[in-house]
C-alpha cells in the first residue's frame, strides 16, 4: 500500500496567515491526489482534487501542487472557517490511503 | 442536491455482524462509484471499499478483506456494508461516499459524503 505522510500533524495561525500543508506519497502517484477539510463532527468535504484541481464552491483562498510524491496544500489568507483538519488522500492505486492529517488551529 | 444518509451502526459485541445503509438520492445512484470510508474514534480517515456503478468491480482495503462485504441495489438507491467477525479494531463513524466520476467511470476521490453512522464494538 502506498504510504501517505502528512506534516505537520498539527500548528498554530492566525487568521490572515498563508499557510501550507506537505504531503509525502511513499511512491510516485503522478497528480493523482486529492485533499479535504474536515471540522469537528462534521464529514470531510472535498477541497481539490488531481493536485491541484479546485473543486467547484471552494474559495480560491486554497490551492494545490505537486506531483511525484511531494504535495502541498495552501491556504493564500486564513479565514475563522477554515480552522480544521485537512487530509491528503492518493486515488494512484488500490488500496486508497489517506495521511495521517494535519489540524490547523487558533493561535 | 445529492444526499446520502447512512443507518444501521450501534453497539455490537465483537465476534458479531452488523450490515450498514447508506440511501442515496438528489442523483443517478445506479451510474455512479460508491464507497466506504471510516474513522475511529480520535483518529484519521481510512478507505475500506469501492463498488463500480453496477456491482462488477471492488476493492476492498487489507484490513476489512474477507470480512467484509460491499453491495448495492440500484432499485432502491442504496448501498450496503456486510460487516462480519467485528473486532474492537472496526469501531469508528463509517461514511459512504460518492465517486465524483459518474458514467460507469471511477475517479476514486470522494464526493460528497454521508452524516456517517456509528460503529461501537464493545462486550
Amino acid at each position: 500500500a502506498i504510504r501517505m505522510t502528512q506534516s505537520p500533524s498539527s500548528f498554530s495561525a492566525s487568521t490572515g496567515d498563508r499557510v501550507t500543508i506537505t504531503c509525502r506519497a511513499s511512491q510516485g502517484i503522478s497528480s493523482y491526489l486529492a485533499w479535504y477539510q474536515q471540522k469537528p463532527g462534521k464529514a470531510p468535504n472535498l477541497l481539490i482534487y488531481a493536485a491541484s484541481t479546485l473543486q467547484s464552491g471552494v474559495p480560491s483562498r486554497f490551492s494545490g501542487s505537486g506531483s511525484g510524491t511531494d504535495f502541498t496544500l495552501t491556504i493564500s489568507c486564513l479565514q475563522s472557517e477554515d480552522f480544521a483538519t485537512y487530509y491528503c488522500q492518493q486515488y494512484y492505486s488500490y488500496p486508497l490511503t489517506f495521511g495521517g492529517g494535519t489540524k490547523v488551529e487558533i493561535k | 442536491q445529492v444526499q446520502l444518509v447512512e443507518s444501521g451502526g450501534g453497539v455490537v459485541q465483537p465476534g458479531r455482524s452488523l450490515r450498514l445503509s447508506c440511501a442515496a438520492s438528489g442523483f443517478t445512484f445506479s451510474t455512479y462509484g460508491m464507497h466506504w470510508v471510516r474513522q475511529a474514534p480520535g483518529k484519521g480517515l481510512e478507505w475500506v471499499a469501492i463498488i463500480s456503478y453496477d456491482g462488477t468491480n471492488i476493492y476492498y482495503a487489507d484490513s476489512v478483506k474477507g470480512r467484509f462485504t460491499i453491495s448495492r441495489d440500484n432499485s432502491k438507491n442504496t448501498l450496503y456494508l456486510q460487516m462480519n467477525s467485528l473486532t474492537t479494531e472496526d469501531a469508528a463513524v463509517y461514511y459512504c461516499a460518492k465517486d465524483q466520476a459518474g458514467r460507469g467511470r471511477v475517479y476514486n476521490w470522494f464526493d460528497p459524503w454521508g452524516q456517517g453512522t456509528l460503529v461501537t464494538v464493545s462486550s
